[in-house]
């Protein structure tokens, strides 16, 4: 069975600093990878996807991730973290082979400090 | 705002109630998907259906049903309702039959309280 684990529950960077939300996946194939961010109150908003295609992958807001098989890491990246950029972070997996739900990661929750 | 409209935003309710969750998805996806958020338990699957149709079903108990009606929209109907059932239940839509690939919209939710 397929599954994401998110490492920390809670990350507190400093405004300007570099943001590293770390995910691992555990998956019998290569899966398809997702990050979520869910500000208070709202919804899940996509930041950004991995499909096998580019193993760097750009998402909104300034994030990035990088596939890496021999890790099995997706970790997700912001150069120079901004006040807005605090939420919840959910890492997400989903198995090509059978793509009909997401597995979730219990989720980080980052903080930005002034 | 990503299209996908759920009903109503906030539910209290009382123990051994049955209360219905609506989720409208976005104009064009074919696609709803169920998740309940709770403290103790995150993100869990719920259940899928595409066209009508059920397409796959995950941590969803007994006492839950939903189905998905001919204009698309969806129902999670919950009933014998418990102080455990106390969570967020939110809808996403996506176009294809699987996520894998396909970007899923979430809405914004339905926080159900049972007291």
């Amino acid at each position: 069975a397929q599954s994401v684990t998110q490492l920390g529950s809670h990350v507190s960077v400093s405004e300007g600093a570099l943001v590293l939300l770390r995910c691992n996946y555990s998956s019998s194939v290569p899966p398809y990878l997702f990050w979520y961010v869910q500000y208070p109150n709202q919804g899940l908003q996509l930041l950004l996807k991995y499909t096998s295609a580019a193993t760097l992958v750009k998402g909104i807001n300034g994030f990035e991730a990088e596939f890496k098989k021999s890790e099995t890491s997706f970790h997700l990246t912001k150069p120079s973290a901004h006040m807005s950029d605090a939420a919840e972070y959910f890492c997400a997996v989903s198995d090509p082979g059978s793509a009909r739900q997401l597995t979730f990661g219990s989720g980080t929750q980052l903080t930005v400090l002034p | 705002d990503s299209g996908v409209t759920q009903t109503p935003k906030h539910l209290i309710t009382a123990t051994g109630q049955r209360v219905t969750l609506r989720c409208s998805p976005r104009s064009g996806d074919l696609s709803v998907y169920w998740y309940q958020q709770s403290l103790d338990q995150g993100l869990q699957f719920l259940i899928q259906y595409y066209n009508g149709e059920e397409r796959a079903k995950g941590n969803i108990l007994e006492r839950f049903s939903a189905q998905q009606f001919p204009d698309l929209h969806s129902e999670l109907n919950l009933s014998s309702l418990e102080l455990g059932d106390s969570a967020l239940y939110f809808c996403a839509s996506s176009v294809d039959q699987g996520l894998g690939g396909t970007e899923a919209f979430f809405g914004q939710g339905t926080r159900l309280t049972v007291v």
